[in-house]
């Protein structure tokens, strides 16, 4: 039972480098969302993803870039590492569900994290 | 902008207590308000409350939102030690498709034997 699987658990970057945080979901969903927290904070969206090849921007998307080719897979590319993105990354998903005649957003499923440092 | 404030930020009380926490939000175009859980990893899910006035209720858990006054409480009564982890409370506001959610900072709750 898989769920949201995150890739990697753990990562080093120095300034400047790039690297892709991996997501994928096994349950379907049509929404995804990439977001981080830092400590002592709640957790902040940076992208969001309705479905394969659609993207958008969430509150903290500068630094960040997404993509969307299929249902399974939103990845999290970061260009030029910089100290400010050292975070704790969440991958996220989740579906429409219908109760009494209406559609409405089903709570969303938590990946275990990223935990990344930029030094 | 979207806000989601919690209180307290930190809770410590002993095995057997009940604890409140609690959470007020200002948004615009309110579509639900979420309680998660979160340990050492993923948040996970406890309630979504989307109607004012109905309790939902898990076990010892318990929660109720008032829409009026823009507020959400958690309850957990008779605490255990496996319920010490940072509660979050975050709120889903309407849009074209998905739901981004608006998180406050979480309740860190300690349960002492």
């Amino acid at each position: 039972n898989a769920g949201v699987t995150q890739t990697p658990k753990f990562r080093i970057l120095k300034i400047g480098q790039s690297m892709t945080l991996q997501c994928t979901q096994d349950m379907n969903h049509n929404y995804m969302y990439w977001y981080r927290q830092d400590p002592g904070m709640g957790l902040k969206l940076i992208y969001y993803s309705v479905g394969a090849g659609i993207t958008d921007k969430g509150e903290v998307p500068n630094g960040y870039n997404v993509s969307r080719s299929t249902t399974e897979d939103f990845p999290l590319r970061l260009e030029l590492a910089a100290p400010s993105q050292t975070s704790v990354y969440f991958c996220a998903s989740s579906t429409l569900g219908q109760a009494l005649g209406f559609y409405s957003n089903q709570p969303q499923h938590f990946g275990d994290g990223t935990r990344l440092s930029i030094l | 902008e979207d806000k989601v404030v919690q209180s307290p930020l930190s809770l410590v009380v002993h095995e057997g207590d009940t604890v409140t926490l609690n959470c007020s939000y200002e948004v615009t175009n309110f579509r639900s308000l979420l309680w998660y859980k979160q340990e050492k990893k993923a948040p996970t899910f406890l309630f979504m409350l989307t109607s004012s006035g109905i309790e939902k209720k898990s076990g010892r858990l318990s929660s109720i939102l008032d829409k009026k006054e823009l507020f959400s409480i958690l309850n957990i009564t008779a605490t255990q030690t496996g319920d010490s982890a940072v509660y979050l409370c975050a709120v889903s506001t309407s849009g074209g498709g998905a739901d981004g959610l608006t998180f406050g900072k979480g309740t860190h709750l300690i349960i002492q034997p």
